[in-house]
Order: C-alpha cells, then structure tokens, then sequence
C-alpha cells in the first residue's frame, strides 16, 4: 500500500530534550516536505527536500533541522524544543514534476506537546 | 511571500445541499492543490489543478489562474463531507502556502 508513514503519532515532552520525527515514504517521491498546523493559521511549511541532499527552509524554519540521507526518509529534528513548538504535524511527499511538486500525499500527523 | 485566502471560513449545510468555496492569491503561482482534513485530522488531496476544471464524483474544481482564484463546489452534501477543506498554491518552486481553511458542517 501506498502511504506516508510518521511516527511518534502521539508525543509529550519537557523544554530542551532534543526529539526526532521520522517520516519514511514508500512511493520513490523526490520530494518530502514538513507542515506544522496551529488553529486558525492552516499549514506552514517548515523544511523541504527535492532530493537527497538537498534541502531548503519553508516559512517557519526556526528551531527545526532536517536530513535527506535516504530517498525514503525524511525526519524532522527539534534539537532544543520549545512550548512555542507544541503543534500538529504532517509529513508529505509527492513526485517531482519538472522543477515543482506534484499531488501531495500527507502522513497521518504528529501531535506534539511541549511543557 | 503569497497571501492565500479562503472564504468563507465556515459553512453550515444541510444534507442534499450544494455549497462553494473560494481561494483567492494575491501572485501567479505554479500549482494548486485542494485538500479536505477529515475530523480525525487526516489529510486528503482532492485535486491537482493549477488551471482548468476538474471533476471527481459530487467534487468538482475550477482554478482561474490569470484572475487569480480557485472555486472547489461541493454537490448534494453528505455529512461525511464535513471537515475543513484547505487550498494551498505553490508559488515558487517547492515552497507552498496553505489558506487557513473552510470548515464544512454538513447536518443530517
């Protein structure tokens, strides 16, 4: 089946203990990209990857990092999280059509908590 | 970066009814996609459609790219169209930017 894949699901922590996201896509999609979605704001894109090795920032970049070791995986790192970082998630991915995306198929969301 | 608005931000429907929803961008962009975020948060592409018309059962889209907007309609609402729908535009390459959604209630 195709799909995007996150994990934790489901994750609270304290200020400053440095967590990962994993996201892994099974679809050989060049492109992988990370949301965060706060009531009223819809969707901000964090950090994206057009390939392995290649990464840029989104809107919200600010205390997030990101790798793209493998086509597959794409995690999201938050070395030293902050309450301002509690939010939703989402992972996507989609092919990469002639220098742009192609339809996103999204992950199925990381609620984070940071106290 | 791009303004994206969506209108109206909420909607009350009655089983059976039609409804459209409106995203307006304030520059030329790449592509646009329509979303729906059920109520368990899962997110769903509806359509791909930086120009043209498209349709898919009771679901059908219209993007307007030289005037700048999108119209997603909505025909004989079921009350598992209910959830927020979401238009996001890419406006340059790789990056996109989402509206702030429609929340759709649609009522037995």
């Amino acid at each position: 089946e195709a799909q995007v894949t996150q994990n934790p699901r489901y994750l609270i922590t304290v200020t400053g203990k440095k967590l990962t996201v994993t996201c892994s896509q099974n679809m050989n999609h060049e492109y992988m990209s990370w949301y965060r979605q706060d009531p009223g704001l819809g969707l901000r894109q964090i950090y994206y990857s057009m390939n392995v090795e290649v990464t840029d920032k989104g809107d919200v970049p600010e205390g997030y990092k990101v790798s793209r070791k493998e086509k597959r995986n794409f995690p999201l790192i938050l070395e030293s999280p902050s309450p301002n970082q509690t939010s939703l998630y989402f992972c996507a991915s989609s092919l990469s059509r002639g220098g742009s995306t192609d339809t996103q198929y999204f992950g199925p969301g990381t609620r984070l908590t940071v106290l | 970066g791009i303004q994206v608005e969506q209108s109206p931000p909420d909607l009350i429907l009655q089983e059976g009814a039609n409804s459209t929803l409106r995203c307006n961008f304030s520059d030329s962009v790449n592509n646009l996609q329509w979303f729906h975020q059920n109520p368990w948060g899962q997110l769903i592409n509806l359509f791909y459609i930086p120009s043209g018309t498209k349709q898919n059962g009771r679901l059908s889209a219209t993007t307007v790219a030289t005037e700048r907007y999108s119209l997603l309609y909505i025909s004989s609402s079921q009350t598992t169209d209910s959830g927020v729908y979401f238009c996001a535009v890419e406006w340059l390459p790789y990056k996109l930017s989402f509206g702030a959604g429609t929340t759709v209630t649609v009522r037995a």
